[in-house]
Order: structure tokens, then sequence, then C-alpha cells
């Protein structure tokens, strides 16, 4: 019972901006939007997550829709070391689990 | 510790044996996540201890998979009568917020089963 749509993969050029799509028509008010990423051969990391608002932090921005069912992770410049797998998780009082998420591919 | 550390962070075993995995959270981090990852797979939820509340276990996979948290610290991965499908990366993240804050995980552990 995913929660959450996300393209199996996307592609991008080096040093643009990146748009991950994420949609998730059934979130609760209470639903936090969080995304981490793998890299190959290393365990997820965070990335950022919001509620409501849109949010930026050194990694990444979290654009939210206003009817919150959807939302985009912006990359502003990849670089190949955002090549991973990005993953879009819904969580209320409930634990991160995580679905098949983007395979970003960064071609230099 | 800075992070979140596994041990072993490999494990060879027999089919049939008990194998037990550790995981050391973040000091002070109240929520504790273990999670599996087969080869080329996504990550499977398998079991989540928030503070004193009782465990969320709906991702064991059968009863031959337990977990523990003692004193709200140290947790245990114990699988027994592994079996050939258990093998994959166990991977264990700990959260000062729980599903509302950011979850470090650790290395993982790689479990083979021959």
């Amino acid at each position: 019972d995913a929660k959450t749509t996300q393209p199996n993969s996307m592609e991008s050029n080096e040093e643009e901006p990146v748009h991950l799509p994420c949609n998730h028509s059934t979130i609760s008010g209470t639903d936090y939007i969080h995304w981490y990423r793998q890299l190959p051969s290393q365990g997820p990391e965070y990335v950022i997550h919001g509620l409501t608002s849109n949010v930026n932090n050194r990694m990444a921005s979290l654009a939210i829709a206003e009817d919150r069912k959807s939302s985009t992770l912006i990359l502003h410049r990849a670089t190949l070391r955002d090549a991973a797998v990005y993953y879009c998780i819904l969580s209320g009082n409930t634990p991160l689990v995580f679905g098949k998420g983007t395979r970003l591919s960064v071609i230099a | 510790g800075a992070g979140v550390s596994q041990s072993p962070s490999n494990k060879v075993t027999e089919k049939g044996k008990d194998v037990e995995l550790r995981c050391d959270p973040i000091s002070g981090h109240t929520a504790l996540y273990w999670y599996r990852q087969s080869l080329g797979q996504g990550l499977e939820f398998l079991i989540y201890f928030q503070g004193n509340s009782a465990p969320d276990k709906s991702g064991l996979p059968s009863d031959r998979f337990s977990a523990e948290r003692t004193g709200g610290s140290v947790s245990t991965l114990t699988i027994q009568r592994t079996q050939q499908e258990d093998s994959a990366v166990y991977l264990c993240a700990s959260s000062l917020a729980g599903p509302y804050g950011e979850a470090f995980f650790g290395q993982g552990t790689r479990l083979t089963v021959v």
C-alpha cells in the first residue's frame, strides 16, 4: 500500500537543476513529507523534510503543493555525487517506510 | 560514538543457525528502526522502537525474526534458524524525534546464509 508515487528513474546533466516529483494524494493532515537518498553501496541519508511550507537546506529544497498532494525535491546544481536513489516518504506517527524511489543518473 | 554503529559489518552463517545483529544508536535518540535490503532491492521495514512504547513489529517477515532494545539504547535483531532468503544487508537507524525528524543510518550488517 504505497502512499507515494515516484518515477522509477530520471536523468540529469551535471551542474543543471533537477526536479524530482512525488505524488501523495492520500496524505493526511499530520503526515510529514520526508526525502532520503541512498548512494551506491551506502545506507540511506536524510535529505530534507517538511509539513506544509517549502523548505530549504544546504543539500536541497522541498517544494510542497498548496493542497499537499504532491511535492518536488529540487537539487539546484546536480553533481556526479548526487547520483543515487531518492525516496519520498510520508510519515505521521508511523515509522518511515521506504518505497522504490527514483534512481537519478547524472551525466557529465 | 558520533553515528549509528552496527556490528558485525559482515556475517556468514550456515543455514539453520541463529544469528544476532547489534545496533548502537546515537546517544539520546529515542527512536530506532531496523530494515533489510536484499541485493538490488529497496529497503524493507522490519521493526520500530519509540521510547517506552510497544515496538511496531508489523514488518517482521516471520516468527523467526525478533528484536529487543535494552535500556532504551542498544538493540539486537535475532534471526533464528536462518534461511538462504534471509541473506541481505540489515540496516539500523535512529532518530531523536521519531518519524518527525531526521533518521541517521548505520552502515549495515551484510548477512550471508550459506
